[in-house]
């Protein structure tokens, strides 16, 4: 079985640039997630889909984020326009139930100059 | 707002020698997650605690959780060098599962 990948595994933009990361969750795992940790700090909760809908986004940093789950299966994070600040590593995660284990994809790497 | 804090954040340790990790959390929760990370690689799930007294084993490894104290330990018995990794516990939310995080332990086991 196919774990969760992400796409790119690192990404080197500009401030003002755009960026689009991708997620792919496990096949049949209708819980989507997205992670972000920033230097030295914590892992944050960004959002979660269950199958196509928005569950709960409340860890969205800014209008600048826009996430999508187009069918109810792959996933992109997009940053426009990106700031310094958006720098760090982010992570995907899906699940098959609630209350089961989440299972990460190995991150982003993002680095805004 | 939960907030989940581990201690130590970082652990130099011998090879066979026995330690505990701990993770506090806020707010009620019934349900904790150990995760364990390589540097570099993904997130990997350890432990699923979902009840008060829930105890799984590992290996070297076992978790407890202690809902009414509202923590969680992770004790490494006879430590290995493969075990050296960044540890993280995270707490979920209630009812929106989101999953709160520790800042995560960094351990390192010498030979």
């Amino acid at each position: 079985e196919a774990g969760v990948t992400q796409f790119p595994s690192h990404s080197v933009i500009e401030k003002g640039q755009t960026v689009t990361l991708r997620c792919d969750p496990i096949s049949g795992h209708d819980n989507l997630y997205w992670y972000r940790r920033v230097m030295g700090k914590e892992i944050k909760f960004l959002l979660h889909f269950v199958k196509e809908s928005k569950q709960d986004e409340s860890g969205m940093p800014n209008n600048r984020f826009l996430a999508e789950r187009t069918g109810g299966t792959y996933s992109t994070l997009k940053v426009q326009p990106a700031e310094l600040e958006d720098s760090g590593v982010y992570f995907c995660a899906s699940s098959q139930g609630l209350q089961g284990a989440q299972h990460f994809g190995d991150g982003t790497r993002l680095s805004i100059l | 707002e939960l907030k989940v804090e581990q201690n130590p954040l970082f652990l130099s340790m011998q090879e066979g020698k026995n330690y505990t990790i701990y993770c506090n959390y806020s707010t009620t929760s019934d349900r904790l997650y150990w995760y364990r990370q390589d540097p570099g690689k993904s997130l990997e799930s350890l432990f699923v605690l979902l009840s008060n007294g829930a105890v799984k084993q590992e290996g070297r490894l076992m978790a407890s959780l202690d809902t009414k104290a509202r923590l969680s330990t992770l004790h490494i018995t006879a430590a290995v060098h493969d075990l050296s990794a960044t540890y993280f516990c995270a707490v979920d939310m209630g009812s929106n599962y989101q999953l709160i995080w520790g800042a995560g332990t960094k351990l390192i086991i010498k030979p």
